[in-house]
């Protein structure tokens, strides 16, 4: 069964510093990974996925399948990157209807 | 496109009531998803179908009932309400294939007295 793991509940930076959400994953396939995010009052929306390679709002994640993880980094953040960050998993083959996700990261930047 | 939504967006039952989650889409995806949102506990899988007339459960489903009877609709039935099922529920959906997003509602926040 495939497991996603963000190990911080909470993350606090300050306005510019770098931050990292960490993700780790167990799955034994080759993984379809994501990360979404959840502003305040808002639903949850896709940031990115590992297989477009790409950076959005200034956030890169890259997919280390020695290390089984996809951390979520920005290098200057900024105050209206504070929200839930979740990490999730697509097994893929039958299982393409449901994701796995993480427990999630609260992120609050501090001006 | 309206997206997804449901209804309704606030619920407060009495232990052993049911009651039925809305949730549709017009976005003629093929997969639909049920889960709910707890403090410290994530997103977790309640039911899920690939198509209409087709569901599953995912690791969460006890307590609830799923159908789909058609592409737009997935209802999420609580057979009788328990305290345990306050939360906030999310019902998503996606095209089918590899690596497409997944949409959310805006959710439903359901609290069980």
């Amino acid at each position: 069964a495939q497991r996603v793991t963000q190990p911080e509940k909470l993350l606090s930076v300050f306005k510019g510093a770098p931050v990292e959400l960490k993700c780790n994953y167990s799955y034994s396939g080759s993984p379809e990974l994501f990360w979404y995010v959840q502003y305040s009052r808002q639903r949850l929306q896709l940031l990115l996925r590992h297989i477009s390679r790409e950076s959005i709002k200034g956030f890169t994640a890259d997919l280390n399948k020695g290390e089984t993880s996809f951390h979520l980094k920005k290098p200057f953040a900024q105050e209206e990157d504070s929200a839930m960050y979740y990490c999730a998993l697509n097994a893929g083959g039958t299982s393409y209807g449901k994701l796995t996700f993480g427990q999630g990261t609260i992120l609050t930047v501090h001006p | 496109n309206a997206g997804v939504t449901q209804t309704p967006k606030f619920q407060v039952l009495k232990t052993g009531q049911s009651m039925t989650l809305q949730c549709a889409q017009d976005m003629n995806h093929e997969y639909m998803s049920w889960y709910r949102q707890d403090p410290g506990m994530g997103l977790r899988l309640i039911h899920y179908s690939v198509g209409a007339g087709i569901t599953d459960q995912g690791e969460v489903p006890n307590g609830y009932n799923v159908s789909r009877s058609t592409t737009e609709d997935f209802p999420l039935r609580l057979l009788s309400a328990a305290p345990s099922q306050t939360s906030v529920y999310f019902c998503a959906s996606r095209l089918a294939g590899a690596n497409n997003e997944q949409f959310f509602g805006p959710g439903t926040r359901l609290t069980v007295l």
